[in-house]
């Protein structure tokens, strides 16, 4: 089965950190994905890649950036945390670019900014 | 632009019973897959079910199965003899240039 493990399963930041939530998946898939959720809002894209060392803005990239510096891990940064980020972060992966497959999802991180 | 709409927020069911959860969508693309996830308390989503736009025919997994009406743009949820276990939250999915999800429904069971 694929993995795709999330460092943290809960986290509690101070406002004006930097925090990293990492993100590794173990099956060689190109794309992986960083959505966060909130109740009522479903799962929000922030940011994803297709390839190593390539991202793309989602459609809520503001205060987060990304790396992928290999192919298996996927990290999200953000720069300065604040209390509207907080929130649960899920990370995805997925084998082809035509989803046909759907997504194999993380056990998500519970972030709390304080 | 995609969209999908879920206008259950929550939905019981009595153990054993069958429950129908909605989703509605819109795309402009004509080759397109929709999902089912579920998501426990233990928070990892889980795939439930794919149905592939072009197939007519409606998918079933075991206990679950989809009514796909790709003229209305629906894609329902069936849950047959539920079970304790499928108390979760459900998200309906649509496939684009990324996954489109819509906001849930939270499925209670009662024993």
């Amino acid at each position: 089965d694929v993995k795709v493990t999330q460092s943290s399963r809960y986290l509690v930041k101070r406002t004006g950190e930097k925090v990293f939530l990492e993100c590794v998946q173990d099956m060689d898939h190109e794309n992986m994905f960083w959505y966060r959720q909130d109740p009522g809002l479903g799962l929000r894209l922030i940011y994803f890649s297709y390839d190593v060392k390539m991202k793309e803005k989602g459609d809520i990239p503001e205060g987060y950036s990304v790396s992928r510096e290999k192919k298996e891990r996927f990290s999200l940064i953000l720069e300065s945390a604040s209390t509207n980020q907080t929130s649960m972060y899920l990370c995805a992966s997925s084998l082809y670019t035509a989803f046909s497959a759907g997504y194999t999802f993380g056990s998500g991180t519970r972030l709390t900014v304080v | 632009a995609q969209t999908v709409t879920q206008s259950q927020p929550e939905m019981s069911v009595q153990e054993a019973e069958t429950v129908t959860l909605s989703c509605t969508y819109d795309t402009s693309e004509s080759d397109y897959y929709l999902f089912w996830y579920k998501q426990p308390p233990s928070r990892q989503m889980i795939l439930v079910i794919r149905q592939e736009a072009y197939k007519q025919q409606n998918a079933t997994e075991n206990r679950f199965s989809v009514n796909f009406q790709k003229a209305a743009k629906s894609f329902s949820l069936k849950i047959s003899d539920s079970q304790l276990g499928d108390a979760a939250m459900y998200f309906c999915a649509l496939t684009g240039n990324q996954f489109y999800f819509g906001t849930g429904t939270s499925l209670t069971v009662i024993p």
